[in-house]
């Protein structure tokens, strides 16, 4: 079945713990990216990846970092999460940098 | 930063009845507009991505026209039903460095 993957669904931490939230797809997708979505904000992307080893930032980058060493692999990295990085994040992905994207289910993300 | 508007933010539909929302971006720098429908709890899923000036879509009762040089899209449904019901985001994709840009969306609520 063609999808996107998210881990984890649910997470609560602390200020400061380093965490890694995965995204995976396996459609042999080129275009990656994240979003984060906050009430009456709608999506802002965070960082985006046209390829592999090809990684740009969106809107909101700043407090993130992701990697995309392969394909079908584009985690998204809190070096040092902090309360105002509460969200809910998304992941998506589109063969091409035109087509339509298929977003993961989401991750609930909450920083005490 | 480039603003994406939606309009209007909320619409309250009776079932069976037509109706149209409207999607504003910047009418320069243009790569393609995307509209997506977001129930809630779940991801957004994609309706369409439009290219090209006059362009005009259809999927089922849902159909979408885009004006680029203008700057705006609209987005038509047609004989309202319960499952319309939804937040449909737009999003503008710059041709400059493929970043999208969302809108906030209009939540819709068909009434029965």
């Amino acid at each position: 079945e063609a999808q996107v993957t998210q881990n984890p669904r649910y997470l609560i931490t602390v200020t400061g713990k380093k965490l890694t939230v995965t995204c995976s797809q396996n459609m042999n997708h080129e275009y990656m990216s994240w979003y984060r979505q906050d009430p009456g904000l709608g999506l802002r992307q965070i960082y985006y990846s046209m390829n592999v080893e090809v990684t740009d930032k969106g809107d909101v980058p700043e407090g993130y970092k992701v990697s995309r060493k392969e394909k079908r692999n584009f985690p998204l990295i809190l070096e040092s999460p902090s309360p105002n990085q509460t969200s809910l994040y998304f992941c998506a992905s589109s063969d091409r940098v035109s087509e339509t994207q298929y977003f993961g289910p989401g991750t609930r993300l909450l920083v005490l | 930063i480039l603003n994406v508007e939606q309009s209007p933010q909320s619409l309250h539909v009776q079932e069976g009845d037509s109706t149209n929302f409207t999607c504003s971006f910047p009418s320069s720098n243009f790569y393609a507009l995307h509209w997506y429908r977001w129930e809630t709890a779940k991801s957004p899923e994609a309706l369409f991505v439009m290219t090209l000036n006059g362009d005009e879509k259809k999927k089922g009762r849902i159909s979408a026209t885009l004006n680029t040089k203008e700057g705006y899209s609209y987005l038509y449904i047609k004989g309202s039903q319960p499952e319309d019901s939804a937040t449909y985001l737009c999003a503008f994709m710059k041709g400059s460095n493929y970043q999208l840009i969302w809108g906030a969306g209009t939540k819709l609520i068909i009434k029965p």
